[in-house]
């Protein structure tokens, strides 16, 4: 299994708390994505990384931001939470070479309340 | 922009019986396909890929065939087991290769 970490693994927290997922890998993979999961929509990108201090917006971006300060971690912030940020996040990475698979993490429950 | 559309489920099998799953994208260019499959409190895992036209991807039993010309990529299995309950989501890539978009997942159930 690639050495993908997401913690914490369970939140609780309340609407309008600052809220911080991270993801670390062990597998020196240049590209890191964050994606939600949620009934009905599938997975839909938060945001990715193609190196550290690069990173771009996916389709769902607003109300997260996120962070790659080393090639290991991948943080996702949500600065102030809202209750339709309610959703199971998902870290993932890949070498970036065209076509290669994604390795996925085993998620984080997110509940804001 | 890019998307992807899977038939909705729950589908609800026996075991040993036939499966489809319906998949139809959208995008520019020559995506490649992907399946992945997510079981119960786990994360995705990819199933089968396929990188052009007319390929066929295949693993644990499961194919499935890149088809052009109706822009459909359908996850087929002969004989499925309790051990294939998970969710099935089918996927396509960027022109680069490097962001995927998702369908929606069809979950599956197969009863003893």
């Amino acid at each position: 299994d690639a050495g993908i970490t997401q913690s914490p693994r369970h939140k609780v927290t309340e609407t309008g708390t600052p809220v911080t997922l991270r993801c670390h890998q062990t597998e020196n993979h240049r590209y890191m994505y964050w994606y939600r999961q949620d009934p009905g929509h599938g997975l839909r990108l938060i945001h990715y990384s193609y190196g550290v201090k690069d990173t771009d917006k996916g389709e769902v971006s607003d109300g997260y931001s996120v962070s790659r300060s080393k090639t290991e971690d991948f943080l996702l912030t949500l600065e102030s939470a809202t209750s339709s940020q309610t959703s199971v996040y998902f870290c993932a990475i890949s070498s970036g070479r065209g076509n290669e698979k994604l390795f996925f993490g085993s998620g984080t429950q997110l509940s804001v309340l | 922009g890019d998307s992807v559309t899977q038939m909705e489920g729950p589908v609800t099998l026996s075991e040993e019986a036939f499966l489809t799953i319906n998949c139809t994208y959208t995008a520019t260019g020559y995506p490649s396909l992907f399946w992945y499959v997510q079981y119960p409190g786990e994360g995705l895992q990819l199933l089968l890929k396929a990188t052009k036209a007319d390929d066929k991807g295949s693993n644990k039993g499961f194919e499935a065939t890149y088809r052009k010309e109706t822009t459909s990529f359908h996850l087929e299995k002969g004989s499925v087991q309790v051990s294939d309950s998970a969710v099935y989501f089918c996927a396509s890539s960027n022109a680069a290769g490097n962001k995927l978009t998702f369908g929606g997942g069809t979950r599956v159930l197969v009863k003893p």
